[in-house]
């Protein structure tokens, strides 16, 4: 298995542009996260999903943030309009619910 | 609100001492706990997971243990390598939120040859 798939693995962007992530889990994951790490804040979760329904998404800082998980194997992270703040890295990871979750390499957001 | 934290922040130590890295964390109702390891610009590489029922586990050189009922595990790391020099991530999953996992901020680790 070729493990969790994120894209692009670097963004560079201006402020007010749109940015969208794509994170593709392990075959079989019945579960999807998406996280966010900044040296400020550590790692957060940011949102959840179980069997493609969003579970949890008390992380989303604002509503400028939007994930979806239209099937088993897609899911999007986007930021409309992205701000500086917004600048981290963003990591996906999946796992059958409550084993062992496994990460991607992560989306390293700059946002100038 | 579970919080998980992790002491020492850092570690620098010369290869092939024995270590002890410390997490902590505030609700004992867990349903497992893992241990990860993070590479400078790199994502998060799992290292051993210790199910709640489960006292310890190990990996090669690595041996986790998990104390349910005081909040705490231990990553004890043998014979350290220059290799084994990055940062080391505990997470816990609650049972009342299968899935979530709570991170601790890491020990960052440096083995010196």
């Amino acid at each position: 298995d070729a493990g969790v798939i994120q894209s692009p693995r670097h963004e560079v962007t201006e402020m007010g542009q749109e940015v969208t992530l794509r994170c593709k889990p392990i075959s079989g994951h019945n579960s999807l996260f998406w996280y966010r790490q900044t040296m400020m804040r550590g790692l957060e979760l940011l949102i959840y999903f179980n069997n493609n329904v969003p579970i949890d998404d008390s992380g989303m800082p604002e509503d400028r943030f939007s994930a979806k998980m239209p099937n088993a194997s897609f899911s999007t992270l986007k930021i409309q309009p992205s701000e500086p703040r917004d600048s981290a890295v963003y990591f996906c990871a999946s796992t059958s619910t409550g084993d062992e979750q496994f990460f991607g390499p992560g989306t390293r957001l700059t946002v100038l | 609100k579970q919080e998980v934290t992790q002491i020492p922040a850092a570690l620098s130590v010369p290869e092939g001492e024995n270590l002890v890295l410390n997490c902590s964390f505030t609700d004992s109702a867990i349903y497992n706990l893992q241990w990860f390891r993070q590479d400078p610009g790199k994502g998060l590489t799992s290292l051993l997971l210790i199910q709640s029922s489960q006292r310890e586990q190990t990996s090669g050189r690595l041996n986790a243990s998990l104390d349910k009922s005081s909040g705490r595990s231990t990553l004890y790391i043998a014979a350290s390598q220059p290799g084994d020099s990055a940062t080391y991530l505990c997470a816990v999953i609650r049972g009342s939120t299968l899935g979530r996992l709570y991170f601790g901020r890491g020990t960052q680790l440096t083995v010196w040859p």
